[in-house]
């Protein structure tokens, strides 16, 4: 059972446009929802994060879009540019009741920004 | 301060062979989780270290897995008997928080098992 959906699995986008992924969720358990990007053969790095009582949070040029009621979440990328190419996993997390708040990652959606 | 480091980056073994991979977390994060990621897929959480205290493996798919980090600090993951579909990489990832909700992750180990 996929926890996290993300889609869409890759995204072309001309530079100075926006990308947006698309994550929804099944358990409403879950109470944070990070969003991570990852260069080939790096680990990945945290971009943006946001918790449910939150409708949309900003940092620089990525917002994270939340929908409790629908549970579904979002990224949006402004101004995209060649250097944001890479993959990019929503996740999800809560505690496991084993004391750690392991995250259910999506599948990733791989973007390119072309000039 | 440095990040997440892991050794070997990358690692071959043959099929049936014993490997350990090394995690050396940020310094001063006492948590610490080891992940599985397939070729074109997001990391699967395998397992969670408190300190030295592993309190969570429920991610470890079979006990060929098996993961230690006895001084609370460096995390070794140890897979026995090497099969061709553990061939993944595997990440670590340590948070300064308890239960470790913001976590960092190390670049990760290639393994090809042939």
């Amino acid at each position: 059972q996929q926890q996290v959906k993300q889609s869409p699995q890759s995204l072309i986008v001309q530079k100075g446009g926006i990308s947006i992924i698309n994550c929804a969720y099944e358990n409403t358990a879950f109470d944070y929802f990070p969003w991570y990007q990852q260069f080939p053969g790096k680990g990945p790095a945290l971009l943006i994060a946001i918790r449910p009582d939150v409708s949309e949070k900003k940092e620089g040029r990525f917002t994270i879009s939340f929908n409790k009621s629908a549970k579904q979440f979002s990224l949006h990328i402004m101004d995209s540019q060649p250097g944001d190419s890479a993959t990019y996993f929503c996740a999800a997390t809560l505690n496991s009741g084993a004391g750690s708040y392991q995250l259910t990652f999506g599948k990733g959606t791989k973007l390119s920004v072309i000039p | 301060g440095a990040g997440v480091s892991q050794s070997p980056r990358y690692k071959v073994a043959k099929r049936g062979q014993d490997v350990a991979l090394r995690c050396d977390p940020i310094s001063g994060h006492v948590s610490l989780f080891w992940y599985q990621q397939a070729l074109g897929q997001g990391p699967e959480f395998l397992t969670y270290f408190q300190n030295e205290a592993q309190l969570d493996k429920s991610g470890l798919p079979s006990d060929r897995f098996f993961a230690e980090r006895p001084e609370g600090s460096v995390s070794t993951l140890k897979i026995q008997r090497t099969q061709q579909e553990d061939s993944a990489v595997y990440l670590c990832a340590s948070s300064m928080m308890l239960g470790g909700e913001t976590q960092y992750f190390g670049p990760g180990t290639r393994l090809l098992v042939l």
